[in-house]
């Protein structure tokens, strides 16, 4: 299967500290969104981006898309503790309506 | 509130016994959907619904079946579940669709699935 791939795996860093989660992907796509996960539960959804735009911000969040090298990076500011979370992104495109999440990575912020 | 809720959160069942997972949106989307999670895979797609009575099969459709009979359902069927099943299960609506440039999914709680 076509499936997204975010890098790192996991990443641990103090409370205060940027956090820059990346994610690749394999076919064109319409849009990618990020999205959260915390412990098991069901996700939310963060920040969409369109195919047509390089970057885009959300409050402690930007996302970067460069669709020549079919990659997004989530960088968030200032982190705290309770970002602490699982963080996927997620493609549309590429044929047919299907929807396809990358492995995650997994956020520790350390107080 | 608008939300899309699934049932059972919770089940332990044996191999071969049939059932199903519940899912209802409140929110008058097209597009629902169905994934599995499994750890250091991330969310692996099953089945979609693009409205009703039109389905089609994600990566993983094997040993599952779905049915849209109305807008807001989207049944997850198991017909004869084995141990490779046991999985955490989301459900996920959207207004219209991924075809959509601005379209975001939103996600039920999950249901926590063994099969023994």
């Amino acid at each position: 299967s076509q499936q997204g791939e975010e890098d790192p795996q996991a990443l641990s860093i103090q409370e205060g500290e940027n956090a820059t989660m990346n994610c690749s992907y394999k076919t064109s796509i319409n849009n990618l969104q990020w999205y959260r996960q915390n412990s098991g539960r069901g996700l939310v959804h963060l920040i969409l981006i369109r195919s047509n735009e390089r970057e885009k911000h959300s409050g402690r969040l930007r996302v970067t898309l460069d669709t020549s090298k079919k990659s997004s990076s989530l960088l968030i500011t200032a982190s705290r503790a309770a970002d602490t979370a699982s963080y996927f992104c997620a493609t549309f495109g590429g044929g047919g309506f299907k929807t396809i999440f990358g492995a995650g990575t997994r956020l520790f912020v350390k107080a | 509130e608008a939300q899309v809720t699934q049932n059972p959160r919770y089940l332990i069942t044996v191999t071969g016994k049939k059932l199903t997972v519940t899912c209802s949106q409140n929110m008058n989307h097209e597009y629902m959907s169905w994934y599995r999670q499994d750890p250091g895979l991330g969310l692996r797609q099953i089945y979609y619904s693009m409205n009703v009575e039109v389905t089609d099969k994600g990566d993983v459709p094997e040993g599952y079946k779905v049915s849209r009979k109305e807008k807001r359902n989207f049944p997850l069927i198991l017909e004869s579940p084995s141990p490779n099943q046991t999985s955490l299960y989301f459900c996920a609506s959207s207004l219209e669709g991924p075809q959509f440039s601005t379209d975001t999914q939103y996600f039920g709680p999950g249901t926590r699935l063994t099969v023994l």
